[in-house]
């Protein structure tokens, strides 16, 4: 099946700072999604995004599927975007594959 | 609408004992699934479904089972708990499986003594 990687594994930042997490994918994908997963262990979707970019608000998306990687960036980050950033993908119409994570700690 | 539920938030079991998590949607999701999340593991796969009366095996089903009576509901059932299954839990629901968004529960953090 397909496999997962993100990186980096921990960031730390100061209030303000913009930071970039990658996913990188074995396998062409059907379906890519990012999550944030905040401190009281909610699973929230940022994006859903096989293709393209997409952005909401402070946080943007791009997805090269050619080249098979993602990436999520965090602008003027807040204390608030602490959490674990998750990315997850499939290859067909088959359940979704998590990567392990980056740990965001954002220190004002 | 609700979203996806999931009950109990917490629960301690002894080894041996058995229990069912309980998970409802409230979006007419076909799709459903079971992840548990372990320490550096990220979110690992259990048991999954494509619609009411269809199920089928994740990357960790072992010592767990699930049924899919109607397209709100999709529990799952521990048969004889062990300490390896102390995790914590997560429901999802989409309307497909593979090109659409997904959806969490609050979780549910087992203990299992």
């Amino acid at each position: 099946g397909i496999q997962v990687e993100q990186s980096p594994p921990d960031l730390i930042l100061q209030e303000g700072a913009n930071s970039t997490l990658r996913c990188n994918f074995s396998d062409s994908v059907n379906n890519l999604q990012w999550f944030h997963q905040n401190p009281w262990g909610q699973l929230i979707n940022l994006f859903y995004i096989p293709s393209g970019t997409k952005q909401n608000g402070r946080l943007s998306a791009t997805t090269v599927a050619t080249e098979r990687y993602s990436l999520l960036y965090i602008s003027s980050s807040q204390t608030t975007d602490s959490g674990v950033y998750f990315c997850a993908a499939d290859s067909g119409n088959t359940p979704l594959v998590f990567g392990k994570g980056t740990r965001l700690s954002v220190i004002a | 609408n609700a979203g996806v539920t999931q009950t109990p938030k917490f629960q301690v079991l002894k080894t041996g004992q058995s229990m069912t998590l309980q998970c409802a949607q409230d979006m007419n999701h076909e799709y459903m699934s079971w992840y548990r999340q372990d320490p550096g593991m990220g979110l690992r796969l259990i048991h999954y479904s494509v619609g009411a009366g269809i199920t089928d095996q994740g990357e960790v089903p072992n010592g767990y089972n699930v049924s899919r009576s109607t397209t709100e509901d999709f529990p799952l059932r521990l048969l004889s708990a062990a300490p390896s299954q102390t995790s914590v839990y997560f429901c999802a629901s989409s309307y497909w499986a593979g090109t659409d968004t997904q959806y969490f529960g609050p979780g549910t953090r087992l203990t299992v003594l």
